[in-house]
């Protein structure tokens, strides 16, 4: 089994600022790993994959990195649109173990 | 526009049965493996199902292998969730997901979900 675990649970930030997100797997994952956002009361939302890359539509104020088993989403300038929840996800061990942790939520 | 619409949800008796129903549209559906995520309120994020683009392979979870069933029809572009003796840990928020391909096996995207809620 795999688990991910990610810090903090809440990350309280102020518009204009930086956030960094850490997402920690249990076994080394590199470098399948993905990110995703999830705003309240909608689906989540595909942000970063191969622990780097970002998806299409994605700004580029938010950067992936990290490598073996420790990983982090930044966030470069806060917007208010970046308010939400954060969730990482390892699919290093599909089939068939895909995990995702417990999420991030990043608020005002 | 890539878009998935889920449906079907609603409140079931535990031990109860529910069908979901997820439509695709603007993708080739019949090419790309597809998933089943779910949320129970306030919580995180669960996947439990993956079916191939043929049918040929599927996956569970083990918090719901033995009681659900995932199907799909390619002709319909749609994916099915059969769900049986369902209990109180099966209220969450349903979400069906496409996988990217062979070696991306990341979600994306997501539909908006349907809500099961399993209460006597």
């Amino acid at each position: 089994e795999v688990v991910m675990t990610q810090s903090p649970a809440t990350l309280s930030v102020s518009p204009g600022e930086r956030a960094t997100l850490s997402c920690r797997a249990s076994q080394a994952i590199s470098p399948n790993l993905a990110w995703y956002q999830q705003k309240p009361g909608q689906a989540p939302r595909l942000l970063i994959y191969g622990a780097s890359t970002r998806a299409t539509g994605v700004p580029d104020r938010f950067s992936g990195s990290g490598s073996g088993t420790e990983f982090t989403l930044t966030i470069s300038s806060l917007q208010s649109e970046d308010f939400a929840v954060y969730y990482c996800q390892q699919y290093n061990y599909w089939p068939p173990l895909l995990t995702f942790g417990p999420g991030t939520k990043v608020d005002i | 526009e890539v878009q998935l619409v889920e449906s079907g949800g609603g409140l079931v008796q535990p031990g109860g049965s529910l069908r979901l129903s997820c439509a695709a549209s603007g993708f080739t559906f019949s090419t790309y493996s597809m998933n089943w995520v779910r949320q129970a309120p306030g919580k995180g994020l669960e996947w439990i199902s993956y079916i191939s683009p043929t049918s040929s392979t599927i996956y569970y979870g083990d918090s719901v292998k033995g009681r659900v069933f995932v199907s799909r029809d390619n002709a319909k572009n749609s994916l099915y969730l059969q769900m049986d003796s369902m209990r109180d840990e099966d209220t969450a928020i349903y979400y069906c997901a496409r996988m990217g391909g062979v070696g991306r096996n990341w979600f994306d995207p997501w539909g908006q979900g349907t809500l099961v809620t399993v209460s006597s």
